[in-house]
């Protein structure tokens, strides 16, 4: 079934440990995203990036970084993780022919940082 | 600050009657949104969208309304079903941004039977 894999699904981390979340589309769309979830703050913008080999700073940039090696894989690391980092991490992916293309979700990886 | 509010954190309503699900945003530009659907431990499914040009969007069940001067949108789900019981967030969009969507906080939704 086409679509978007996480992994893992969750995780424990000790703080000031380095993680990578892994994130795989099978749907050939150019652009991909990670996203934040946190208790009454919705969902909130870490990377994107617009297609193979580029990648952009999203809202909550700080303390993550991206890779864009190939169209298919968009892994996000956490260098050294700290406690405010624990959330829910979606990763999302678009066709990114247009502007308004529907982003479709990965089903999220759950990470506490202790 | 956040610029998509959605300022009631749940809401629950008897199948069959209409749900209305509201929120608000600051941001002028913003010229596209959507709703996301939500289920635990599954990631955002997109469920309907509008644009500014637009005031209202119909998809079956579901219903947009986009009322601009203000800056207020809301979805009507009517009926509504026990299955339409999920976290919906809006989500707002600047045409030509990179695609960045701004998200709203969400409403869980509980539909009683």
């Amino acid at each position: 079934i086409a679509g978007i894999t996480q992994a893992p699904t969750s995780q424990i981390l000790a703080a000031g440990r380095r993680m990578t979340l892994r994130c795989t589309q099978d749907m050939r769309h150019n652009a991909m995203y990670w996203y934040r979830q946190d208790l009454g703050l919705g969902l909130r913008l870490i990377h994107y990036s617009n297609t193979a080999g580029t990648t952009g700073k999203g809202e909550v940039p700080d303390g993550y970084s991206v890779s864009r090696a190939n169209t298919d894989d968009f892994p996000l690391t956490l260098a050294s993780a700290v406690p405010s980092q624990t959330s829910v991490y979606f990763c999302a992916s678009s066709e990114g022919g247009g502007s308004r293309d529907t982003q479709y979700f990965g089903p999220g990886t759950r990470l506490t940082v202790l | 600050d956040q610029q998509v509010k959605q300022n009631s954190p749940s809401l629950s309503v008897q199948e069959g009657r209409i749900s209305i699900l509201n929120c608000d945003y600051t941001n002028s530009m913003f010229d596209y949104f959507l709703w996301y659907k939500k289920y635990p431990a599954e990631g955002p499914t997109f469920l309907i969208s509008i644009s500014s040009i637009k005031d209202k969007n119909e998809d079956g069940r579901f219903t947009v309304f986009l009322n601009k001067s203000a800056k207020h949108l809301s979805l009507h789900i009517v009926p509504s079903q026990p299955g339409d019981s999920a976290v919906y967030f809006c989500a707002a969009f600047i045409s030509g941004s990179a695609r960045q969507l701004t998200f709203g906080s969400g409403t869980q939704l509980t539909v009683l039977p």
